[in-house]
């Protein structure tokens, strides 16, 4: 089945330091991937996506890669600040699977000190 | 933007008891939604797609008597744990969506705690 896997937390980091979450994937079809980030108290917000190889999704700064050839969406920002601190979760959605259901990953603690 | 409201944030309650959590979507009718459990140190996992009027479809593992879906109207979902158990102490969290193709909102979660 479908699955993910992406790095252990928790990361923690000072502020402006660059930042990369690993996340690979294993699908039997062609999936959508995606970054969600949960901030303290809040619930699951999405943070970029990409729909087909070789596309980047880019928001907030944080940018991330589909790469087909070695499964891979790795999340990515060039300087941290301390409003990041959150839970970064990395999913695919496989149309092959039916609906629109979402494969997490166990998701990342980032803490950004000053 | 859209937002979905989920309710309690946290509760407590005694083994054999049951507890409601209520996921209301607050400015778009959800016509889909989802219900997910994440234990400490997992990944989330999908428990369940409730789709307006309709009958829960579960995950595979996922006991459908034990967790009770209910998404009669198209601003609201309720899942309640039956006869709770301290295993069954975890974060739930649901998520709704007007359409198949459009983004997923998010509740905010709820901590179920069983003693």
């Amino acid at each position: 089945g479908d699955s993910v896997t992406q790095m252990e937390g928790p990361v923690t980091l000072s502020e402006e330091a660059f930042l990369t979450i690993n996340c690979t994937y294993t699908a039997t079809g062609y999936p959508s991937l995606f970054w969600y980030v949960q901030y303290p108290g809040e619930g699951l917000q999405l943070l970029l996506k990409a729909t087909k190889a070789d596309d980047k999704g880019s928001n907030k700064g944080f940018e991330a890669t589909y790469r087909k050839e070695t499964t891979s969406f790795h999340l990515e920002k060039g300087s941290v600040q301390v409003s990041d601190s959150a839970v970064y979760f990395c999913a695919l959605s496989d149309p092959g699977a039916g609906s629109y259901q979402l494969t997490f990953g166990k998701g990342t603690k980032l803490s950004v000190i000053p | 933007g859209a937002v979905v409201s989920q309710h309690p944030s946290w509760v407590i309650c005694k083994s054999g008891t049951s507890v409601k959590i209520e996921c209301r979507s607050l400015d778009f009718q959800a016509t889909t939604m989802f219900w997910y459990r994440q234990f400490p140190k997992q990944s989330l996992m999908l428990m369940a797609t409730s789709n307006e009027g309709s009958k829960a479809t579960y995950e595979q593992g996922v006991e459908k008597d034990k967790f009770l879906i209910n998404h009669a109207s198209l601003t609201l979902s309720t899942l309640t744990v039956t006869s709770a158990h301290p295993e069954d102490s975890s974060f739930y969290i649901c998520s709704a969506t007007s359409r198949l193709d459009s983004p997923l909102h998010f509740g905010n979660g709820t901590r179920l705690t069983v003693t």
